[in-house]
């Protein structure tokens, strides 16, 4: 079947502007997690979504980072006001979370964003 | 801080030898999970192992866990000049309340090198 995806694949933005990265999950998935990977800090936890609610926002870096997610599917994590040190590649994941034990997470291909 | 603490940071072998990749971790977790990523964009999963597993395999992949040491291994048997990949252990760990949802945290990683 298909796998999680995200659009767009690659983000180029000048510093100061507002971006909206999708997320697509596999279909099913009631768990979705945003994370970051940049060369300075390896891979960061951002945030996680169960159903539309969001229990732990503890990753976001600041109040310029937001994330939404609609129907149980489909999630947008916005930055505002991006600065240079936003860029790295933001991968989303899904996990069925069966029952009472986390599962496994798929991961997306990631959107590169560099911002000039 | 980074939970996961990966060796070797690189590791360059031949065609047809093991490679064998360690990873330590701090907390309680409820599993811990490896991944591959090439080209450094979408993370492909290997193997989830909970905490009450010692071993599993899959395929040419075999993953241990010693809760009382911390500590997992990654061994890929065989190997071949396509594992050429970066690996990270990704550790679910338990919050507070002794539950978890999927909060990974991810060493830095084994950059493994195969040639053929």
């Amino acid at each position: 079947g298909a796998g999680v995806s995200q659009s767009p694949s690659n983000k180029v933005t000048e510093k100061g502007k507002d971006v909206e990265l999708r997320c697509d999950p596999i279909s099913g998935h009631t768990a979705l997690y945003w994370y970051r990977q940049s060369l300075g800090q390896g891979l960061e936890f951002l945030i996680y979504f169960q159903g539309n609610s969001a229990p732990d926002k503890s990753g976001l870096p600041s109040d310029r980072f937001s994330a939404e997610r609609t129907g149980g599917s489909v999630s947008t994590l916005t930055i505002q006001r991006t600065q240079q040190e936003d860029s790295a590649v933001y991968l989303c994941a899904s996990s069925p979370n069966r029952g009472l034990l986390t599962d496994t997470q798929y991961f997306g291909p990631g959107t590169r964003l560099t911002v000039l | 801080s980074q939970q996961g603490e990966e060796d070797p940071q690189a590791l360059s072998i031949q065609e047809g030898e093991n490679a064998t990749m360690n990873c330590s971790y701090k907390t309680s977790i409820n599993n811990l999970q490896w991944y591959r990523q090439n080209s450094g964009r979408g993370l492909v999963h290997l193997i989830l192992i909970r905490s009450n597993e010692r071993e599993k395999h899959s395929g040419r992949l075999r993953v241990t866990l010693d809760t009382s040491k911390k500590s997992s291994s990654l061994l890929i048997t065989a190997s071949r000049a396509a594992d050429t990949a970066s690996y990270f252990c990704a550790t679910d760990p338990f919050n507070a309340g002794g539950t978890s949802y999927g909060k990974l945290t991810f060493g830095q990683g084994t950059i493994l090198t195969v040639h053929p």
